[in-house]
């Protein structure tokens, strides 16, 4: 079964408009850190915001804020105030932490997100 | 400063050649990676060294040798490669911090664009 869902393959929007990525993840333990990242058509992967299983309160850098609903477990990537620069490819991924899972990252398939002028 | 350097940025080799990818990190991370990602696809893990031993090999053929002389070098070393492994390599390292689960930011490099001829 997929770890990590990304449903929106490709998605455009407005510059100066607000977007939402989905994310959901799948996994039976209580401690797990949720990431988001972005990779440019240059291809470095940027780290863009971190969700801990235990944190009382979304995540925000700048003008990333991280919808984290543990029930439905769902971490959507919200980015205000789009730019062109912000055309790219966005992955959630998922580290569970328990020792057994090493230190691997499981990625989502990602979504392309296209910023119109 | 959250840089993670890798040369070269592009690579092409024939299938007899023997070639190598470096990759630096001076964060202080204990915890260094190499990863496969073919166009439009996630990153796939090959290796991850931690404390400068070879922790995790995802089953990876042996025309692919990873070496970590020190903790802020790593290399990966390409000998018979096959058309197939053209692909963006990317390096990435993290604190290996296992006080609090989840957070293990993994910090990438801007990767290198291998063809195999």
């Amino acid at each position: 079964a997929q770890k990590i869902t990304q449903t929106q393959p490709g998605m455009f929007v407005q510059e100066k408009e607000a977007v939402t990525l989905d994310c959901t993840y799948d996994t039976s333990d209580p401690s797990y850190g949720l990431f988001w990242y972005k990779q440019p058509s240059s291809g470095e992967m940027i780290f863009l915001i971190y969700q801990g299983s235990y944190d009382q309160q979304n995540a925000t850098e700048g003008r990333y804020s991280l919808n984290f609903q543990k029930a439905r477990k769902s971490a959507n990537l919200v980015i205000s105030a789009s730019q062109l620069g912000d055309s790219a490819m966005y992955f959630c991924a998922m580290r569970e932490g328990t020792n057994n899972a090493g230190n691997m990252l499981t990625f989502g398939g990602g979504t392309r997100l296209m910023v119109k002028p | 400063d959250t840089e993670v350097t890798q040369t070269p940025k592009h690579l092409v080799m024939g299938m007899t050649n023997k070639k190598s990818l470096k990759c630096e990190q001076h964060m202080g991370h204990r915890a260094m990676y190499w990863y496969k990602q073919k166009a439009k696809k996630p990153p796939e893990l090959m290796f991850v060294y931690s404390y400068e031993k070879l922790s995790i090999n995802e089953s990876v053929p042996s025309r692919f040798s990873p070496e970590c002389p020190n903790s802020s070098l790593l290399n990966l070393h390409l000998h018979a490669l096959q058309p197939e492994d053209s692909a963006l390599y990317l390096c990435a390292s993290s604190q290996e911090s296992e006080t609090l689960a989840g957070v293990d930011t993994q910090y990438f490099g801007p990767g290198t664009r291998l063809t195999v001829l």
